[in-house]
């Protein structure tokens, strides 16, 4: 089993749909959660980062965290086909001084006019 | 002004050569990496300098060797390619091993072993 599992897609949804995304993991001891966004032969970005539980909202995105479910979402709002990506869920558990992050397999999205 | 670049973006070659993958940042970064990101688009990490200093050496063939000749600058030999090589290298660079999580990565190098 992986650490950390997220569905590949790809995800189709038209322009101005609500986008769900999502990883699972098995290290309880993450404590970082991020996503990163990666668009058609370029390298990912850090879209949007969360400590422990709870959400955080910025502008369209907004991701979640559930610790106790081992369980991130990242939502988008009114989806726009400049959204059409990969997205990548990561991870950090606690360093042992090393800031080792696990990704996700990422998912593809496809956002249509 | 790339913050972080890779040369070169694609290489293609014959299984038994050797190749090198050059990376710089110019964001004044302690701490660079190098990751493989496979067909499946699995990113995954395989070295990490800290200050020109290993930091994380993950379980990678020894036909690979990073090398740091300041913190500015990682590069990538790898010898005796195989067709399991084939893959995208990313360098990416983040202000010091200690950080959150915000990594800054190149465009990447695709990899083709033929």
């Amino acid at each position: 089993q992986k650490e950390v599992e997220q569905d590949p897609g790809p995800l189709s949804v038209p322009e101005g749909a609500i986008v769900s995304l999502n990883c699972t993991y098995s290290n309880s001891a993450f404590q970082y959660f991020m996503w990163y966004r990666q668009y058609s032969r370029k390298g990912p970005e850090l879209l949007m980062y969360t400590y422990s539980s709870g959400n955080k909202e910025d502008g369209r995105f907004t991701a979640q965290v559930d610790k106790s479910s081992k369980y991130i979402s990242l939502f988008i709002r009114d989806s726009q086909p400049s959204d059409s990506a990969t997205y990548l869920c990561a991870m950090r558990s606690l360093p042992g001084g090393y800031n080792k992050l696990i990704f996700g397999a990422g998912t593809r999205l496809a956002v249509h006019p | 002004d790339t913050a972080v670049s890779q040369t070169p973006k694609y290489l293609v070659t014959q299984m038994g050569n050797d190749k090198s993958i050059k990376c710089e940042q110019n964001l004044g970064h302690d701490t660079m990496y190098w990751y493989k990101q496979d067909s499946k688009k699995f990113l995954k990490i395989m070295f990490s300098y800290n200050n020109k200093e290993l930091i994380i050496n993950e379980t990678v063939p020894n036909r690979f060797s990073p090398k740091s000749p300041d913190k500015a600058h990682l590069n990538l030999h790898i010898n005796s390619l195989e067709l399991g090589d084939s893959a995208v290298y990313f360098c990416a660079s983040s202000q010091s091993y200690l950080n959150t999580g915000e990594l800054f990565f190149g465009e990447g190098s695709r990899l083709t072993v033929l």
